[in-house]
Formats: structure tokens, sequence, C-alpha cells
């Protein structure tokens, strides 16, 4: 079975500082990644995702995602972080079984002036 | 752009009321979905939908059904709401792959008294 582990339920930073946002998964078969970001009242949006193409995957709002299979990871990360980043950002796992995605549990960023 | 509506962004229900929650999506999508988002657990699937007509169990279906008789609409059903079931209901829609983009809609926050 699938699952995915978002370390750290609340992440805070800097105007400016990088935006490292952690992601584990477990599959027994090569999965398809993903990071959706859901704005305060809002749904989710992509943010970027991996299909097993290049393992470095870069996503809007200067977003981007590395995935390493020895780690099991796909981190999310941002060189410099704005205000308008802050958010409940959500990495998911799918191994294509008609699109059935399975979520973590999300990470609140919360970006200080 | 993809639009998906949902009939409500809040709904204040009592326990024992059947309630009915809409989802519309204007793409022609094959694939619908609903899911529950709670805090510290992530958005978790409830059903989800191939085609006109067709539903599958999710990860906790348990307390809903769904309907789909058009392929643009796919309702989530609680036959006999509980107090349990307050929460933020998100439905999403996709095309046939399944490493392509769900697109979601804006959610209904339904509080059960």
């Amino acid at each position: 079975a699938q699952s995915v582990t978002q370390l750290g339920s609340h992440v805070s930073v800097s105007e400016g500082a990088l935006v490292l946002l952690r992601c584990n998964y477990s599959s027994s078969v090569p999965p398809y990644l993903f990071w959706y970001v859901q704005y305060p009242n809002q749904g989710l949006q992509l943010l970027l995702k991996y299909t097993s193409a290049a393992t470095l995957v870069k996503g809007i709002n200067g977003f981007e995602a590395e995935f390493k299979k020895s780690e099991t990871s796909f981190h999310l990360t941002k060189p410099s972080a704005h205000m308008s980043d802050a958010a409940e950002y959500f990495c998911a796992v799918t191994i294509n079984q008609g699109g059935k995605l399975i979520f973590g549990q999300g990470t609140e960023l919360s970006v200080k002036p | 752009d993809v639009k998906v509506t949902q009939s409500s962004r809040y709904l204040v229900k009592r326990t024992g009321e059947k309630v009915f929650l809409e989802c519309v999506q204007d793409m022609d999508h094959e694939n619908m979905f609903w899911y529950r988002q709670d805090p510290g657990l992530g958005l978790r699937l409830i059903y989800f939908s191939y085609d006109v007509k067709m539903k599958e169990k999710g990860d906790i279906p348990e307390g809903y059904s769904v309907s789909r008789e058009k392929k643009e609409r796919f309702s989530l059903i609680l036959e006999s709401a509980s107090t349990n079931q307050t929460s933020m209901y998100l439905c999403a829609s996709m095309w046939l792959q399944g490493t392509d983009t769900q697109y979601f809609g804006p959610g209904t926050r339904l509080t059960v008294l």
C-alpha cells in the first residue's frame, strides 16, 4: 500500500529565506508524486508533479521538488519565501489506479515579515 | 480554465438530517472524487467515480453514498448526518489518466449540530 508522510505540521520562515517542506513516501511500485497548495478558504491547486521523467521538477510560483528514490523523498523547496506563499501544502502519491491519490497530513507554512 | 463548483461554501445541519453536497465540473472530465479534509489528517478519499452511474468506495465510505447521473455532476449524500461528519468536503475532477492533475472545488464546510 502507498503512504505519504509530511514531516512538520507547521513550518515558519522569514520572508526571503529558504522554504523546505519535507515529504517521504512509501510505495511498492514506482510512484507518481504531487505537491498541492491550499490558500485560505480555497480548494487545492497543483504546484508540481513527478511522473517518472526528470527527477528535478519545477512548478509554479518558483517552487521545485526533487524525486530521490534512494531516500524515498520528494521534498519541496523555494529559494526565497514571499508573504504570498503562506498556505497549507500537501504532498500526494498515486500508482495510477485511476487517479486515486493518497495525501499526506499537510504542512502549514507561515512567512514572517 | 477548468472550473469545479460546489453548491455551498458553508452548511449547518442537525443530527439525523439527510444532507446533499453537489459538485459540478465544466471540463467533460471522466473521473470525479469526494474527499473530506480534517486538521492533521490531510485529505481522505470518500468515494470516486470513473463514469456516469459508476462509483467506487474510497478509504472512508462509511456513512456516505454518492450519485452520478450526469457526467458533469457528482453528489455526496449523508443519509443521516452525525456530529463526527462535521468537516470540510472537497470535490475534485480529472481527465482519464492517473497522472493527470486533479482540479478541486472551493470546498463545503459542513457543521452537524
